[in-house]
């Protein structure tokens, strides 16, 4: 069993498109984050969430919008997209108060 | 500001040992490990908690020194399924695990 699923696993798009990425978790975690992996591959966080509840917002484009209907999915919508969102996006859970966390198989988006 | 971790990249010899560096320019709470293989989600290796705590499993080992806010990991005797790119990701303060902020990684290739 899937642990952190995403979809899709690759998306390939036109410059000011819309697009989504989903994510799911059965492990029964609290926490749900959305991480960026450049082509540099630094890997960097852009959000979390703990129980469907924004904690945590870095400095990301408002094109980017997160959400959670419940606290076992985290999708990210981006709006616009830009040559620069090109990169793989990489959805995690932890459980509240635990100190790991579970990466998806990541969601590698191209932008042309 | 995303923790450096030396050396960028290193090649090894089945059976030789390395040392990977992860220097932080402030206060640490915790250290984590990953280890990501190419194409591939990064996977947990350990953490550490307090200042001049070890720890090790395996051949894997890793040390971390909280006034100097630095972290080591040691891979001993490596063998190829060691190749990948490891990240340090550090935990803060104001935010313990809550959020990590990962290191610029470090990329090690196995030989036979």
């Amino acid at each position: 069993d899937t642990a952190v699923s995403q979809t899709p696993k690759y998306l390939v798009t036109q410059m000011g498109n819309d697009k989504s990425i989903k994510c799911e978790q059965n492990l029964g975690h609290d926490t749900m984050y959305w991480y960026k992996q450049d082509s540099k591959k630094f890997l960097k966080i852009m959000f979390s969430y703990n129980n469907k509840e924004l904690i945590i917002n870095e400095t990301v484009p408002n094109r980017f919008s997160p959400k959670s209907p419940d606290k076992a999915h985290l999708n990210l919508h981006i709006n616009s997209l830009e040559l620069g969102d090109s990169a793989v996006y990489f959805c995690a859970s932890r459980l509240a108060g635990g100190e790991t966390q579970y990466f998806g198989p990541g969601t590698r988006l191209l932008v042309l | 500001q995303q923790p450096v971790q030396s050396p960028q990249a290193v090649i090894l010899r089945e059976g030789e040992d390395a040392v990977i560096n992860c220097s932080s320019s402030k206060a640490l709470y915790s250290v984590h490990w990953y280890r990501q293989k190419h194409g591939e989600a990064p996977i947990f290796l350990m953490i550490l908690l307090k200042g001049g705590e070890q720890k090790g499993h395996d051949k894997i080992s890793a040390s971390f020194n909280e006034k100097k806010q630095q972290s080591s990991l040691y891979l001993t005797a490596s063998q190829l399924s060691y190749s990948g790119t490891y990240f340090c990701g550090t935990g803060s303060p104001n935010f313990g695990n809550e959020k990590l902020t990962f290191g610029t990684g470090t990329r090690l290739t196995i030989i036979p």
